[in-house]
């Protein structure tokens, strides 16, 4: 059973750069019809796709946080990262991190129990 | 930057039958969109119904199914039970592999 789990710090200051891990067991991050996706939801509110990426290292922005953020992936320890930088009371959120499976389609599968971040001083 | 609309919220009465739509701003939604319906219950994780507009996963309960109708994605519950409450998001995905939710419809059993 394919298993993914967010991790990183609940608490990040203002212009400070937001750091999680997508640890993912149960399943291969190098898999050729999956690529790996970060969305967030801030407190009551809607989801926001934020990127996704290739274990190849292909990446794939939301236009709107493209100046911010950045997707690595480490294949080595089937871990994926996001980075976001210089962020405001705007980015708490709660973090998730998903399959996309691609094979013939496209479908956020498995998801992360998701992690809060809050952004404050 | 395109929009995608769902209602912001329905009600519907236990063993009755509701249709959410999920339109974009860019025009008529296609299958090349690959739709995609979420359920999210408070405090747990979005989980995928329906992919690629009309596909089920092995987990999708039969009451639910996607459809392609009139320009618009769309998502009916058939014999909608009381743990059916919940939003539900849907997905739309441009150019390639970018993704834009829809901002949610908070369906009310009652």
């Amino acid at each position: 059973q394919l298993q993914l789990q967010e991790s990183g710090p609940g608490l990040v200051k203002p212009s400070e750069t937001l750091s999680l891990t997508c640890t993912v067991s149960g399943g291969s991050i190098s898999s050729s019809t999956h690529y790996w996706g970060w969305i967030r939801q801030p407190p009551g509110k809607g989801l926001e796709w934020i990127g996704n990426i290739y274990y190849s290292g292909s990446t794939y922005y939301n236009p709107s946080l493209k100046s911010r953020v950045i997707i690595s992936v480490d294949t080595s320890k089937n871990q994926f990262s996001l980075k976001v930088s210089s962020v405001t009371a705007a980015d708490t959120a709660v973090y998730y991190c998903a399959r996309l499976a691609a094979g013939g389609t496209l479908n956020f599968d498995y998801w992360g129990q998701g992690t809060l971040v809050t952004v404050s001083s | 930057q395109t929009v995608v609309t769902q209602e912001p919220s329905l009600t519907v009465s236990p063993g009755g039958t509701v249709t959410l739509t999920c339109a974009s701003s860019t025009g008529a939604v296609t299958s090349g969109s690959y739709p995609n319906w979420f359920q999210q219950k408070p405090g747990q994780a979005p989980r995928s119904l329906i992919y690629s507009a009309s596909n089920k996963h092995s987990w999708t309960p039969a009451r639910f199914s996607g459809s392609l109708l009139g320009g618009k994605a769309t998502l009916t519950l058939s014999g909608v039970q009381p743990e059916d409450e919940a939003d539900y998001y849907c997905l739309l995905f441009f150019g390639g592999i970018q993704g834009v939710f829809g901002g949610g419809t908070k369906l009310t059993v009652l």
